[in-house]
C-alpha cells in the first residue's frame, strides 16, 4: 500500500459527459501528479501540481483539467468524454522538492470506461 | 515521434538468472532516467534512476546503466526471483525549465521458476 488513495476504483459513463476522479496523497506529501494509461499509450504523464500550484504539464488534453485544493488533495476532470479517453488514471505523490525526478508513489488507479 | 522506446515487449529468464531489460532514447537534453514496476491492477512502483552525471546505479539487486553516447538505458536484476515478473516501464526526464516525463511502452518480465 503506498499510501496514496483514488476514488471511483472504477467509473463508467458515456460519451460527451463529464467526470471528477479523486486523490488523496500519502500524509506530508506537496505534489501530486496524474496519469492516463490507456492500451495504445502506455503511460503518459499528465499534469503535476505542486502546493496548489501548477508545476510541470504533460499531454494533457485542453478537455481535461486539473486542481489541487488547500487540504492537497487533488482532483482530475475529464469532460466531453470519448470512446478514447477509456483508460487507467493513476494519481501520484512525492514529498521531496516537487521536481519530477523526486520519488513518487503511485495510486491504485480509476478505471474509466466511456461507453 | 516516440522518443522513449523499449523495443522488446516481453522478456523471460529462468530464475536466479540475469534479467536484462533495455530502453532506447532519442534526446540528448534528457538528464534523469528511471525505472517502475507494475503488477497487474497495482500503480506502478519507483525500483531505481540514475542522472545523467553518472553511468551506473546500484540497489540491491537492481543494476541501472547509463551509455549516453548510444542514447541507451538499461535495467539488470540479479539474481531474478519469480516475484520481479512484471511490467518495467523506464522513464526519462527532460531538462530545463519546461521540464517533461515521458515514459517507455513497457516491457513484460516473466522469471520462470
Amino acid at each position: 500500500d503506498s499510501g496514496v488513495t483514488q476514488t471511483p476504483k472504477h467509473l463508467i459513463t458515456a460519451t460527451g459527459q463529464r467526470v471528477t476522479l479523486r486523490c488523496s496523497p500519502r500524509s506530508g506529501d506537496l505534489s501530486v501528479y496524474w496519469y492516463q494509461q490507456s492500451l495504445d499509450q502506455g503511460l503518459q504523464f499528465l499534469i503535476q501540481y505542486y502546493n496548489g500550484e501548477e508545476r510541470a504539464k504533460g499531454n494533457i488534453l485542453e478537455r481535461f483539467s486539473a486542481q489541487q485544493f488547500p487540504d492537497l488533495h487533488s482532483e482530475l476532470n475529464l469532460s466531453s468524454l470519448e470512446l478514447g479517453d477509456s483508460a487507467l488514471y493513476f494519481c501520484a505523490s512525492s514529498a521531496t522538492t516537487g521536481d519530477l525526478a523526486d520519488t513518487q508513489y503511485f495510486g491504485p488507479g480509476t478505471r474509466l470506461t466511456v461507453l | 515521434d516516440q522518443q522513449v522506446k523499449q523495443n522488446s515487449p516481453s522478456l523471460s529468464v529462468q530464475e536466479g538468472r540475469i534479467s536484462i531489460l533495455n530502453c532506447d532514447y532519442t534526446n540528448s537534453m534528457f538528464d534523469y532516467f528511471l525505472w517502475y514496476k507494475k503488477y497487474p491492477a497495482e500503480g506502478p512502483t519507483f525500483l531505481i534512476s540514475i542522472s545523467s552525471i553518472k553511468d551506473k546505479n546500484e540497489d540491491g539487486r537492481f543494476t541501472v546503466f547509463l551509455n549516453k553516447s548510444a542514447k541507451h538505458l538499461s535495467l539488470h536484476i540479479v539474481p531474478s526471483q519469480p516475484g520481479d515478473s512484471a511490467v518495467y516501464f523506464c522513464a526519462v526526464i527532460s531538462s530545463g525549465s519546461a521540464r517533461q516525463l515521458t515514459f517507455g511502452s513497457g516491457t513484460q518480465l516473466t522469471v520462470l521458476p
